[in-house]
């Protein structure tokens, strides 16, 4: 059973670059069986996905946050991390790592969530 | 970007069956779209409930199933529990992105 567990800081200053890291337990990350997703919420909001990635190469960038997001993997620590550069307070939201198997089972694997606030 | 719309809230009373849809922009919504159901309860993780329309996993309870109606993804819930009470999100995959729609929340009552 795959878990995942994403980290990092819970306060980010104004225009500074958010990374935030999800650690993969219970398989490897390197494999073409899913993509590696994040998603967020604002509080007291709905869902918004924000980008996935395939270890094939297989970008989707949210069109809305395209030009501030890069998501990448490090197989060394099974490990994939966003970040979202030139935060604003509308970035504050709870960050969710995701797996979204691509083999036709439907899984989708989430991690528990981390709020991130952005405050001076 | 697509903007993928769900009814603000619903109500159903307890036994009752009640029907969430999400429609897209782009017109209507399709197997291609690949609709996934998710369900949240306050302070929870969401759990997938639903994928590719209509598939199960084995924590989908019997009276939970998905579908096509009317050119939108539908969840129908039949025979309401006082659990059901939740947010249901609707996902739908375009080409090169992935849309949620903004939620349903379900109150059974």
């Amino acid at each position: 059973q795959l878990q995942l567990q994403e980290s990092g800081p819970g306060l980010v200053k104004p225009s500074e670059t958010l990374s935030l890291p999800c650690s993969v337990s219970g398989g490897f990350i390197n494999t073409n069986r899913f993509f590696w997703v994040w998603i967020r919420q604002p509080p007291g909001k709905g869902l918004e996905w924000i980008g996935s990635v395939h270890y094939s190469g297989t970008i989707h960038y949210s069109p809305s946050l395209r030009n501030r997001i890069t998501i990448s993997g490090d197989m060394s620590k099974n490990q994939f991390s966003l970040k979202l550069s030139s935060v604003t307070a509308a970035d504050m939201a709870i960050y969710y790592c995701a797996l979204n198997y691509d083999d036709g089972s439907g899984r989708f694997y989430w991690g528990q969530g981390t709020l991130v606030t952005v405050s001076s | 970007q697509a903007v993928v719309t769900q009814e603000p809230s619903l109500t159903v009373s307890p036994g009752g069956t009640v029907t969430l849809t999400c429609g897209s922009s782009t017109g209507a919504v399709t197997s291609g779209h690949y609709p996934y159901w998710f369900q949240q309860k306050p302070g929870q993780v969401p759990r997938t409930l639903i994928f590719d329309t209509s598939n199960k996993y084995s924590w989908t309870p019997t009276r939970i199933s998905g579908s096509l109606l009317g050119g939108k993804a539908a969840l129908t819930l039949s025979g309401a529990q006082p659990e059901d009470e939740a947010v249901y999100y609707c996902l739908l995959y375009y080409n090169a992105d992935r849309v949620f729609g903004g939620g349903t929340t379900l109150t059974v009552l």
